[in-house]
């Protein structure tokens, strides 16, 4: 159960589109269709912002978009906010029936 | 309104044990997949473990397997985490997790606040 990996850190200017990856194996992310994406502000509990590969919960600005490529999800966050900044986490479910999260990566809005 | 409310944290010495419980509201809980998932100081997120709606299917990470143990009560609305032989390494905040349309491969969309475990001696 290796964690999925994702930059530690990206960053953009207001009004600029970002894209975060998450990379795993053919045993998570490019066997299954069950990645999720999580957005953690400081000291409160994460929010689910995009499931299934690429569909948004209800409430969830479609500034939000997920894709996913063989092995390799992205969150891609267009026309970034100061209010987008945070740490956001990938989640992919495995062939052992368990699921796995990525290391994190910190969102910076200059 | 949705809600999850953790408790049982606290202060436990290495190879100690402590049970976290997981009240819920506001759905029909026995309809939903639950998960716990932890975090450590500063650190990311952690998937610990899930149980089916039913209680029936049951999943841990291999890093607590053994040790803890997951369960549910559908007629108290509640989600229990059996945690025993703790270890430093397992000092986190612990969430209490609802499954996004009761389905555990469509992440989770209700979190807790979370309980905080340490172990220390």
């Amino acid at each position: 159960q290796s964690a999925l990996t994702q930059p530690a850190s990206v960053s953009g200017s207001p009004g600029q589109s970002i894209t975060i990856s998450c990379t795993g194996t053919s045993s998570d992310v490019g066997g299954h269709d069950y990645v999720s994406w999580y957005q953690q502000h400081p000291g409160k509990a994460p929010k689910l912002m995009i499931y299934d590969v690429s569909n948004r919960p209800s409430g969830v600005s479609n500034r939000f978009s997920g894709s996913k490529s063989a092995n390799t999800a992205s969150l891609t966050i267009s026309g970034l906010r100061a209010e987008d900044e945070a740490d956001y986490y990938c989640s992919s479910y495995t062939s052992s029936s368990t699921f796995v999260f990525g290391g994190g990566t910190k969102l910076t809005v200059l | 309104e949705v809600e999850l409310v953790e408790s049982g944290g606290g202060l436990v010495k290495p190879g100690g044990s402590l049970r976290l419980s997981c009240a819920a509201s506001g759905f029909t809980f026995s309809s939903y997949s639950m998960n716990w998932v932890r975090q450590a100081p500063g650190k990311g997120l952690e998937w610990v473990s899930s149980i089916s709606s039913s209680g029936s299917y049951i999943y841990y990470a291999d890093s607590v397997k053994g040790r803890f143990t997951i369960s549910r009560d559908n007629v108290k609305n509640s989600l229990d985490l059996q945690m025993n032989s703790l270890r430093v390494e397992d000092t986190a905040v612990y969430y209490c997790a609802r499954a996004h349309e009761g389905r555990a491969v469509a992440g989770n969309d209700y979190w807790g606040q979370g309980t905080l475990v340490t172990v220390s001696s």
